[in-house]
């Protein structure tokens, strides 16, 4: 079954320091991968999604993600965030479960992003 | 091109009463997904829909629980006899194709149950 882990409930940094959200994973085959962000009463935005080729993906919104098949891990980073940066993130991990089946995604409990000025 | 579409944002139902959700997805978009996300959780599938076919329903609740995607008109997630634990945000994704394509979240309908 798949799984994805989000180790930080909560993250507090500074605005203009760097960040870095952690995400592993479990999957049997070769994941596809996702970070969205949810502001507050808000739905899902996507910012970046890996499913092959470069394991360093680009995003909106100055984000990066880097997939490390070796570690089972997919962190999302920014280098320099800003007060607009604070939400909550959620990192997902789907592939279609037989032919025709979708992509069902799985979802880590989130990290929720507090930003100081 | 507008996103995909969720209402009613908020809906309030007494213990016993039904929910209906409604999702119309992006322009051109044939496939639904709905998630559910409790207070304090990640989000969690239920079901995928194609136009007139339930694909896989493998997160739903196996009572009270109905979804259904029709030729015309929006998807509907239909919850009958609300209990209090059935208060969450609810979620609707499209995509155009099924497999790797990217997911579209609406902005949710948030159920509280009384």
């Amino acid at each position: 079954a798949q799984s994805v882990t989000q180790p930080d409930i909560h993250i507090t940094v500074s605005e203009g320091a760097s960040l870095e959200l952690r995400c592993n994973y479990s999957y049997g085959a070769t994941p596809y991968l996702f970070w969205y962000v949810q502001s507050p009463g808000q739905g899902l935005q996507l910012l970046l999604k890996y499913f092959s080729g470069d394991t360093l993906v680009q995003g909106i919104k100055g984000f990066e993600a880097e997939f490390k098949r070796s570690q089972s891990s997919f962190n999302l980073r920014k280098p320099s965030v800003h007060w607009s940066d604070a939400a909550e993130y959620f990192c997902a991990v789907g592939g279609p479960l037989i032919t025709g089946g979708g992509n069902k995604l799985t979802f880590g409990t989130g990290t929720q992003l507090k930003v100081e000025l | 091109n507008a996103g995909v579409m969720q209402n009613p944002r908020h809906l309030v139902r007494r213990r016993g009463q039904e929910a209906r959700l409604r999702c119309s997805p992006m322009k051109g978009h044939s496939h639904v997904y709905w998630y559910r996300q409790l207070p304090e959780e990640g989000l969690k599938f239920m079901v995928y829909l194609q136009k007139e076919n339930i694909i896989d329903e493998s997160g739903m609740p196996k009572e009270r629980f109905s979804a259904e995607f029709p030729k015309e008109g929006p998807s509907i997630l239909r919850i009958q006899q609300v209990v209090r634990g059935d208060s969450a945000a609810y979620f609707c994704a499209s995509s155009q194709r099924e497999g790797t394509d990217t997911q579209y979240f609406g902005p949710g309908t948030r159920l509280t149950v009384l």
